[in-house]
Order: structure tokens, then sequence, then C-alpha cells
């Protein structure tokens, strides 16, 4: 089952934050988080492994509550480079972690 | 390594048409994963390999959709008979199939049913 994704769709202005949720009905094993570009394939930002993990990537971080099964991810003073669809990815424990399913994006506009 | 590799890039075929998208996953990733991609439901999980053996299949939309993975280094996603509803893009990622590591998505397929 796809992890469910919100907001759909956000507009920034340059150097404002943003938050994109990341729900899974199932217990997690991992979450992955990816972006896509128009016309490209997703590319890997990060993986949190362990409930209430945080990581972080230039000024995108992520952080996972294992117990409520939910994931965030943070964009902080926002770069005209971050626009494109955001990814999460969810493995479950039922399946060792192997299974990756995806939600159905976030599409992020960051506007000068 | 050159990545995970798909082809064709683009495919235009007429409704009622066999349509088959390869794929080549990186060298020594054990799990390999179909996913088609539409502006209504996102990325969907089609069918995941582990060691070239498919594991689940529940996402493949219907039997006119079909799969396999003869050997570690080459699997295939066949539509028989194409509808227009199947355009979208498919995306094939490879991954080892140890839990934890990232997905390696190759360039993806286009593919436009007329």
């Amino acid at each position: 089952q796809q992890p469910v994704q919100s907001p759909q769709a956000v507009i920034l202005r340059e150097g404002e934050d943003a938050v994109i949720n990341c729900s899974s009905s199932k217990a997690l094993y991992s979450v992955h988080w990816y972006r896509q570009k128009h016309g490209e394939a997703p590319v890997f930002l990060m993986i949190l492994l362990k409930g209430g993990e945080q990581k972080g990537h230039e000024k995108i971080s992520a952080s996972c509550n294992e117990k409520k099964q939910q994931s965030s991810l943070y964009l902080t003073a926002s770069q005209l480079s971050y626009s494109g669809t955001y990814f999460c990815g969810t493995a479950n424990r039922d399946n060792a972690g192997n299974m990756l399913t995806f939600g159905g994006g976030t599409r992020l506009m960051v506007k000068p | 390594d050159a990545g995970v590799i798909q082809s064709p890039r683009h495919e235009v075929t007429e409704m009622g048409q066999e349509v088959t998208l390869r794929c080549k996953p990186i060298s020594g990733h054990n799990s390999l994963f179909w996913y088609r991609q539409t502006m209504m439901r996102g990325l969907e999980l089609l069918i995941y390999f582990n060691n070239n053996v498919p594991i689940d299949d529940s996402g493949m939309p219907e039997d006119r959709f079909s799969a396999k993975m003869p050997n570690a280094s080459f699997s295939t996603l066949k539509i028989q008979p194409s509808e227009p509803r199947d355009s979208a893009v498919y995306f094939c990622a490879s991954r080892p199939s140890v839990g934890g590591t990232e997905a390696f998505f190759g360039q993806g397929t286009r593919l436009t049913v007329v």
C-alpha cells in the first residue's frame, strides 16, 4: 500500500521554508526521500533507518517517527534548484525492508 | 557502472499492439522494481523481484501486463494488448537486497499508446 504524502503541491518564494509529510499504514523499516526534476529520473536524497532519526542533505533534512509511522522532509531557506517533485518511499517490516513503495509525490515550486 | 539502463527511452504504439520494455539493473544488485508514473497516481509499484524471483506482483494492473527476469542482468515488462490508458512513464530501479539501501532508477521509458 502506497504511503500518503501531504501536501500535494507547494509554492514558495526563494528563502522560505517548507515541510512535506509522509504517512504509512504499516510499521516502518526505512523511509527514503527522492527528488525528481521534470523529465528526469528520481534522484536519491536520504534514507532514514531508525525511529526518531534525523538526517540532512544541504539545507534539506528529514525525521522519522517510527511509532506514528510518519516521516517529514524539511526544506530550509529554499533555493530555486529545490523545485521538483518529492517522493517518499517506504519499506516495511513485513517484507524485511526490501520492497520499496512510493507515495503520490509533492510538487514543489520555488519562485524568485 | 553505467547505472540502470532502460530501453527504449520513448515508445509510441497503436492500441492493441504488444509492447516490451527492457531493463538492465546495476551489476550486483539483487532487487529489481518496475514502477509506473502518472500524474494521477504518482509512482506505482508494479512488481518487485528479488534474486530474479518475482516476490510481489500485486501492483500489476491486469493480465495484460507481465514481467520476467530470466537472469540477474535483464528484465522485461510486457503489455499485450496495449491500451491508451497504459500511457505513462515506466521506471525500472535496482538496489542491493539488503534493507536500508537506496534504489537507483533508470531514465525511464515514456510509453504512448494511440
